[in-house]
């Protein structure tokens, strides 16, 4: 199987405070994570890229001092968004890939609600 | 750069009724092409996929085919069903050393009894 799970399913904190996403690869290795945000009836949009052991790369546009990823192991990425407010409620999702070239296939977690009120 | 137009939703169906929903892409080199399907409060899984020009992904009735001559990936059901009824992302990857998604903005479908 390829299990990806992510913790919490959803969150609601004040204004200002951090909150910290898990996802997790249950029954595969995963060089590769990638952290993904939706807006409501829109696309998801990539965030960045986590690589095991390494800094993350972000996309254009994304604060990277806002939205803290750390990849520690081969099968834990995190994110934390900081100081969060109002406009960074969304809906995040993480993927992961399995280790190898030839693994083609990115498996999603089920997402995680962030409210910030 | 890469880039997924899909069909502007929502599309309401009735229960057996025929689907297509269309997406053509943009991008350099030979893509993978994907579906994708997201219920109602869960995260995304993988409909189906085509990893090269012809090739026709299928699922739970679903087929898709990778035309490249249209640079097309449109998603057809004979006969859909009320448990369908959730968005449909169209996405392409182009592989490399950090694979990554591009995605469509989604069709929510919805099928009626």
């Amino acid at each position: 199987g390829a299990v990806v799970s992510q913790h919490p399913s959803w969150v609601i904190c004040k204004s200002g405070t951090s909150v910290k996403i898990e996802c997790r690869s249950l029954d595969f290795q995963a060089t590769t994570m990638f952290w993904y945000r939706q807006f409501p009836k829109q696309s998801l949009m990539l965030m960045a890229t986590s690589n095991e052991g390494s800094k993350a790369t972000y996309e254009q546009g994304v604060e990277k001092d806002k939205f803290l990823i750390n990849h520690a192991s081969l099968t834990l990425s995190t994110l934390t968004v900081t100081s969060a407010h109002p406009e960074d409620s969304s809906f995040y999702i993480c993927s992961a890939r399995k280790t190898g070239r030839e693994n083609t296939e990115a498996f999603f977690g089920q997402g995680t609600r962030l409210t910030v009120v | 750069g890469n880039s997924v137009t899909q069909m502007e939703g929502p599309v309401t169906l009735s229960e057996e009724a025929f689907l297509t929903i269309n997406c053509t892409y943009t991008a350099t080199g030979y893509p993978s092409l994907f579906w994708y399907v997201q219920y109602p409060g869960e995260g995304l899984q993988l409909l189906l996929k085509a990893t090269k020009a012809d090739d026709k992904g299928s699922n739970k009735g679903f087929e898709a085919t990778y035309r490249k001559e249209t640079t097309s990936f449109h998603l057809e059901k004979g006969s859909v069903q009320v448990s369908d009824s959730a968005v449909y992302f169209c996405a392409l990857s182009s592989g490399g050393s950090n694979y990554k998604l591009t995605f469509g903005k989604g069709t929510l479908l919805t099928v009626n009894p």
